[in-house]
């Protein structure tokens, strides 16, 4: 069946650093992907999301670009700050279902 | 903005009682799911529901039911708590599809402890 595979944390980073989470995806047919995001004591909020091959999401300053070829959608940020410190989960979409299947999460920790 | 609210954010049970977590969301979403959240396996789904008083089985149902007797609400439901079944309870809900793959919305968490 669908499923995603998303790089383990923790990921810990210091202010300004460059981040990139690994996210890659198994699927029949073409899925939409999607990022969210968990903030400490929250539940889950859409951070981007991309609906064909090729499509960019972005948001708060997150990009993440949906390679049918390589089938993955990595998450990346040039800068991250402290207050990006949260749980993010890679996603896709089965069309047929609106049900959505999630990778494990990665954990990201960013100090000043 | 959408709004999706849980009956409780921290619960305690005793193995064997029965429990019920109240899911209300108030934008007219078709969708509405019920996952369990526990460290290393991401998201689970448990039940999802298309409409009222319909409902689908998701990757782990054994032990839980739910009800939806109306659009806004849906209820999950242990039947005898097990301490197995501790966990973090997210509820969701979102447009019907037709192949549009719509944002979920979440609440909360229900933090469930059996004990």
């Amino acid at each position: 069946g669908d499923s995603v595979t998303q790089m383990e944390g923790p990921v810990t980073l210091s202010e300004e650093a460059c981040l990139t989470i690994n996210c890659t995806y198994t699927a029949t047919g073409y899925p939409s992907l999607f990022w969210y995001v968990q903030y400490p004591g929250e539940g889950l909020q859409l951070l981007l999301k991309a609906t064909k091959a090729d499509d960019k999401g972005s948001n708060k300053g997150f990009e993440a670009t949906y390679r049918k070829e390589t089938t993955s959608f990595h998450l990346e940020k040039g800068s991250v700050q402290v207050s990006d410190s949260a749980v993010y989960f890679c996603a896709l979409s089965d069309r047929n279902t609106d049900k959505l299947i999630f990778g494990t999460g990665t954990r990201l920790q960013v100090f000043p | 903005d959408v709004k999706v609210t849980q009956s409780s954010r921290y619960l305690v049970k005793r193995t064997g009682e029965k429990v019920f977590l109240e899911c209300v969301q108030d934008m007219d979403h078709e969708n509405m799911f019920w996952y369990r959240q526990d460290p290393g396996l991401g998201l689970r789904l448990i039940y999802f529901s298309y409409d009222v008083k319909m409902k689908e089985k998701g990757d782990i149902p054994e032990g839980y039911s739910v009800s939806r007797e109306k659009k806004e609400r849906f209820s999950l439901i242990l039947e005898s708590a097990s301490t197995n079944q501790t966990s973090m309870y997210l509820c969701a809900s979102s447009f019907g599809g037709q192949g549009i793959p719509y944002e979920q919305y979440f609440g909360p968490g229900t933090r469930l402890t059996v004990t």
